[in-house]
C-alpha cells in the first residue's frame, strides 16, 4: 500500500519566520505532487503542486521544492504570517486503480504566533 | 462559485443504525472521493467513483458502501453505524483526464453513540 510519509506532526513558528514541511513517498503513478491547505471548519483547498520538469515551484510565500532521487517534496512558507495558521497535507498519486487518486500525508499542523 | 455540497455539517447517530452522508458537485466532474480524517492519520480514502454507478474500494472500506446514480451526487453508506466510525468525513471530486485538482467539501462530522 502507497505510504506518503509527512512531517513535522506539529509546528510553531514566529511571525516572518520559515516553517518547513517534508514529504516522503514510496512509489507514484506519475510525478505530481500537490499541498492541501485546511482551515478549521473548512475542506482541504489546493494550495501549491508540482510537476516532474522542475525541481522548485514557487507561488508568493509557497514553494515547493522537489528531489526526485530521494523521493522527497517539501514546502517552504517564506515570510510566514499568522492567516498561514492551518492544517497542510502533502499527497502523491497513487499507482493503480481505474483514475487518478492521491494519496495524502498525514497532516502538519502549523501555528505562526504574532 | 463551483463546490462540493456536502448535506450535513454535523450528525449524531446511534449505533447500529445505517447512516447516509450525501454529496453534491456542480462541477461536472468524473471522479469523486469519500475520505475520512481523524488526528494524527491525516485524509484516508475510502470510496471512490470514477463515473455513474462505477466504483472502487480505497484504503479503508470496511464498513462502509457507496452509490452514484446521478454524475453529480455521491453517497456514502455507514450500513451499521459503529463507535469506531465517529469521525469527520470529506467528500471530494475531480476531472477525470486531469491530476489531482480536488474539490474538497465542507466536511460532515460524525459522531456514532
Amino acid at each position: 500500500q502507497q505510504q506518503v510519509k509527512q512531517s513535522p506532526q506539529s509546528l510553531i513558528v514566529q511571525k516572518g519566520g520559515i516553517p518547513i514541511i517534508n514529504c516522503a513517498y514510496e512509489n507514484t503513478a506519475f510525478d505530481y505532487f500537490p499541498w492541501y491547505q485546511q482551515f478549521p471548519g473548512k475542506g482541504p483547498a489546493l494550495l501549491i503542486a508540482i510537476r516532474p520538469d522542475v525541481s522548485e515551484k514557487k507561488e508568493g510565500r509557497f514553494t515547493i521544492s522537489f528531489n526526485k532521487s530521494a523521493k522527497q517534496f517539501s514546502l517552504h512558507i517564506m515570510d510566514s504570517q499568522p492567516g498561514d495558521s492551518a492544517t497542510y497535507f502533502c499527497a502523491a498519486p497513487t499507482p493503480g486503480g481505474a483514475t487518478n487518486k492521491l494519496i495524502f500525508g498525514t497532516g502538519t499542523l502549523l501555528a505562526v504566533q504574532p | 462559485d463551483v463546490k462540493v455540497t456536502q448535506s450535513s455539517r454535523y450528525l449524531v447517530k446511534r449505533t447500529g443504525e445505517k447512516v447516509f452522508l450525501e454529496c453534491v458537485q456542480d462541477m461536472d466532474h468524473e471522479n469523486m472521493f469519500w475520505y475520512r480524517q481523524d488526528p494524527g492519520l491525516g485524509l484516508r480514502l475510502i470510496y471512490f467513483s470514477y463515473d455513474v454507478k462505477m466504483k472502487e474500494k480505497g484504503d479503508i472500506p470496511e464498513g462502509y458502501s457507496v452509490s452514484r446514480e446521478k454524475k453529480e451526487r455521491f453517497s456514502l453508506i455507514l450500513e451499521s453505524a459503529s463507535t469506531n466510525q465517529t469521525s469527520m468525513y470529506l467528500c471530494a471530486s475531480s476531472f477525470g483526464d486531469r491530476v489531482g485538482g480536488y474539490t474538497f467539501g465542507s466536511g460532515t462530522r460524525l459522531t456514532v453513540v
